[in-house]
């Protein structure tokens, strides 16, 4: 069964780094999205992302984040300069066709820990 | 807004007994809802959805969830609990239009042999 990616599965990263974390999303899908997972508390929507543009996205998705489509297989979620509130767990999803009706999948996660 | 409430942080129960993990919405519309089940170290997986079509929605590995809009609840249930069943469960919510999943803070299900 196709299943969404993720790499790394663990990232540790110095305050004021830039991070990319890296999805590739289930290859008939054509809707993206980034949640995230601070520990300890909700998984939070973060963005989505069609069509090479930004859908929707949340009050938590600022001028530090960007997303991108690169080469038509990989989603990219850019952190410009990490913080130490980024440390959580990120998410990406897809879904094929418009949600809610259209189920988003999920991939297994990557872990920042921001030092 | 939206918002996702679920009871218990931690469910334990004994191998063949009922499962029930609570799921309470808030929302100005009639919402989707969403189980969802993560075993460690994967991505979160779809147990079911309710979609405005039957309000008992049956999903996978054997869960049903009801609908009931006179208590916005979505509870998810399982006659009886195999030690697989053991991971974390999500219930969220969705508006009628938009992609945006709005999750509650998950319940860890424990099963005792």
């Amino acid at each position: 069964e196709p299943e969404v990616t993720q790499t790394p599965s663990h990232q540790v990263t110095q305050m004021g780094q830039e991070v990319i974390l890296r999805c590739v999303p289930i290859s008939n899908h054509l809707y993206f999205y980034w949640y995230r997972q601070i520990l300890g508390q909700k998984v939070e929507f973060l963005v989505s992302f069609y069509n090479n543009e930004i859908s929707e996205k949340s009050e938590i998705f600022d001028d530090q984040f960007s997303v991108e489509r690169p080469d038509g297989s990989n989603f990219t979620l850019k952190i410009r300069s990490t913080k130490l509130e980024d440390s959580a767990m990120y998410f990406c999803a897809s879904s094929v066709g418009t949600a809610p009706r259209e189920t988003q999948y999920f991939g297994p996660g990557t872990r920042l820990l921001v030092l | 807004a939206q918002s996702v409430t679920q009871l218990g942080s931690h469910v334990s129960v004994s191998e063949g007994a009922l499962v029930l993990l609570r799921c309470n919405y808030s929302s100005s519309v009639p919402p989707y809802l969403f189980w969802y089940v993560q075993y460690p170290n994967q991505g979160l997986q779809l147990l079911l959805k309710y979609t405005s079509a039957a309000t008992l929605v049956k999903g996978i590995n054997g869960f049903e969830a009801e609908f009931k809009k006179s208590e916005t609840s979505f509870h998810l249930t399982k006659p009886s609990a195999h030690m697989s069943d053991a991971a974390e469960y999500f219930c969220a919510v969705s508006p009628f239009a938009g992609n945006m999943l709005t999750f509650g803070g998950g319940t860890r299900l424990m099963v005792k042999p």
